[in-house]
């Protein structure tokens, strides 16, 4: 059975740029959260999608967004970036609803912002 | 606003010897989480404890929890290099319909020969 996948493994971009990665998670998953794993400061939670709708928001300006698909799979966007952006981003799939048993993180996408 | 603090944030051990990783939280949870991710690697789930006094144990590792004290710990038994890792203890805050985990900072392992 495959895990959560991320895609893509490392991207790059300028300041001001857009980043879009995007995440597929365990089939049969409901859930997905994203997360910011930057240099020095843990992981910050982000976003989290159920069903198609973002049900729950972490301490981030609104130039982070994202939704989730029909299919699950989900994509975060980040407008404007800043160089405080770089981070590895973490997905994380659950299939319980309201009972977070338990998150199967992704690999990650590195994003730098040059 | 929940807080969870680990310490040490750094530890260095010889193969062989016992040590504990340290998780604090700050407000009532009814679930902890511990994680450990290698180098580049995403985080591989080890323990989810549920209730006071849960312990769970794999291997070398062993974990606990109390609510009381708002405490969790990481027992590492006999370390060998392979646990060499950063191990992270997350909580979920019992608030219905929030669904996120709050992490702590992590515990750089580094097991030495």
């Amino acid at each position: 059975e495959a895990g959560v996948t991320q895609s893509p493994t490392h991207l790059i971009k300028t300041r001001g740029q857009q980043a879009t990665l995007r995440c597929s998670p365990i089939s049969g998953h409901t859930s997905v959260y994203w997360y910011q794993q930057a240099l020095g400061l843990g992981l910050q939670f982000l976003l989290w999608y159920d069903e198609g709708e973002e049900r729950n928001r972490g301490n981030f300006p609104p130039r982070f967004s994202g939704r989730q698909f029909p299919n699950y799979s989900s994509e975060l966007n980040v407008n404007a970036l800043e160089l405080e952006d770089s981070a590895l981003y973490l997905c994380a799939s659950s299939g319980n609803r309201g009972a977070v048993e338990k998150l199967f993180f992704g690999s990650g996408t590195q994003l730098s912002v040059l | 606003e929940l807080k969870v603090e680990q310490n040490p944030l750094f530890l260095s051990m010889q193969e062989g010897k016992n040590y504990t990783i340290y998780c604090n939280y700050s407000t009532t949870s009814d679930r902890l989480y511990w994680y450990r991710q290698d180098p580049g690697k995403s985080l591989e789930s080890l323990f989810v404890l549920l209730s006071n006094g849960a312990v769970k144990q794999e291997g070398r590792l062993m974990a606990s929890l109390d609510t009381k004290a708002r405490l969790s710990t990481l027992h590492i038994t006999a370390a060998v290099h392979d646990l060499s890792a950063t191990y992270f203890c997350a909580v979920g805050p019992i608030i219905q319909g929030a669904q996120k985990l709050v992490f702590g900072q992590g515990t750089r392992l580094t097991i030495n020969p």
